[in-house]
């Protein structure tokens, strides 16, 4: 069965440093998200990709957070200067179409802002 | 008003019996509507979409009242796999899906 790729599946960096997370979407799909999950708490929509640009995103995707689809097959997340409450999990999702379709998640990136 | 909604739990209840979870949306032009599964610390996984008619696969059948603006799902003869958290997951018509906190069942030997 097709899966979504996240590396790295954990990731620890001080505070105000940057990362990047990145995901291999299914290769067939045309629409990206990153959703992310702080311990405890629900699924938060951050942003929606489609046709190499952003298409939708919430109040939590401001400035320090941009997306990229840089060869066509990776999809990353870039959070400029961590702050603590960014620790989190992070969620790639993909599907191939709107509508009907429910997402296929990759296994996630745990990121610990120390 | 919180857009989905779901009660959290959690929910005890011994192997082989039958459980019933609901959600609300608040749009009710939403369109798409999904239960997912979640294991702790895993990522959610696609249990089963609901549709207009309901639908049923196997163990597990989904409902959607988009009158009162609810979905359900139910688990008949409960397994000790079963135990998990339960997404309620709305498309309400954008790009993004809005999703409950979900409902944890531990089924109990």
């Amino acid at each position: 069965e097709p899966e979504v790729t996240q590396t790295p599946s954990h990731q620890v960096t001080q505070m105000g440093q940057e990362v990047i997370l990145r995901c291999v979407p299914i290769s067939n799909h045309l629409y990206f998200y990153w959703y992310r999950q702080i311990l405890g708490q629900k699924v938060e929509f951050l942003v929606s990709f489609y046709n190499n640009e952003i298409s939708e995103k919430s109040e939590i995707f401001d400035d320090q957070f941009s997306v990229e689809r840089p060869d066509g097959s990776n999809f990353t997340l870039k959070i400029r200067s961590t702050k603590l409450e960014d620790s989190a999990m992070y969620f790639c999702a993909s599907i191939p179409d709107r509508g009907i379709y429910g997402y296929t998640f990759g296994s996630g990136t745990r990121l610990t802002v120390v | 008003r919180k857009e989905v909604e779901q009660d959290p739990g959690p929910f005890n209840v011994p192997e082989g019996a039958t459980v019933a979870f609901n959600c609300t949306y608040s749009n009710s032009a939403s369109q798409s509507f999904f239960w997912y599964r979640q294991d702790c610390r895993k990522e959610p996984k696609l249990l089963m979409s609901v549709y207009s008619s309901g639908n049923e696969d196997g163990r597990f059948t989904a409902q959607l009242n988009r009158a009162s603006q609810y979905i359900s799902l139910l688990i008949r003869d409960s397994k000790l796999s079963d135990s998990a958290t339960y997404l309620c997951v709305v498309n309400m018509g954008g790009n993004q899906f809005y999703f409950g906190t979900g409902t944890s069942l531990t089924v109990i030997p």
